[in-house]
């Protein structure tokens, strides 16, 4: 089954500074991977979703993320990181049946 | 309604009690999943319902933990004899149709055995 590896259970940045958050995937290429962010007290939300063909994915709040099969890496990065950036992000794709699996997430710190 | 909403949104249960969590998905979404989410953990998947099909249970820790889904909308995950490493966030979810549209999450329902 696939699984997905995040790597740095932490990440920290200061505001303004490029953003990088690292995804990289098992085996074969999914035919989908998706970014989510989770802030506190809350549920996950969609950042963006990869799908078969393209490369570079823009998402909301200035996301983006690079697909690579030669490094089977799906990285999350954004230009310039804000204060509200501040936030657990998760990696996903499907494993098995009709499921989701995820990654064990990266929080992300902001300094001002 | 607008979002998947989850309820209670706090509980804290003693040792050995019973506990249910309910879900209630996104209209019209047919694919409804439950997770768990432990400190420092990632989500661990539980329960996966799809319309009136039988339900993929394969993600159930143990048999005390069980979910129905009532007409193809609302979800009840219930936990029987709670322990306290049943202690987590449970996040329901659903889809559209399936997985590849992505999910929808609701808040999650954090459970705290003492």
């Amino acid at each position: 089954a696939q699984s997905v590896t995040q790597l740095g259970s932490h990440v920290s940045v200061s505001e303004g500074a490029l953003v990088l958050l690292r995804c990289n995937y098992s085996s074969s290429v999914p035919p989908y991977l998706f970014w989510y962010v989770q802030y506190p007290n809350q549920g996950l939300q969609l950042l963006l979703k990869y799908t078969t063909g393209a490369t570079l994915v823009k998402g909301i709040n200035g996301f983006e993320a690079e697909f690579k099969k030669s490094e089977t890496s799906f990285h999350l990065t954004k230009p310039s990181a804000h204060m509200s950036d501040a936030a657990e992000y998760f990696c996903a794709l499907p494993s098995g049946f009709q499921k989701l699996v995820f990654g064990t997430g990266t929080r992300l710190l902001v300094s001002p | 309604g607008a979002g998947v909403s989850q309820s209670p949104s706090n509980k804290v249960t003693e040792k050995g009690k019973d506990v249910e969590l309910r879900c209630d998905p996104i209209s019209g979404h047919t694919a409804l999943y439950w997770y768990r989410q432990s400190l420092g953990q990632g989500l661990e998947f539980l329960i996966y319902f799809q319309g009136n099909s039988a339900p993929d249970k394969s993600g159930l820790p143990s048999d005390r933990f069980s979910a129905e889904r009532t007409g193809g909308s609302v979800s009840t995950l219930t936990i029987q004899r709670t322990q306290q490493e049943d202690s987590a966030v449970y996040l329901c979810a659903s889809s559209f149709r399936d997985r590849s549209y992505g999910y929808t999450f609701g808040s999650g329902t954090r459970l705290t055995v003492v």
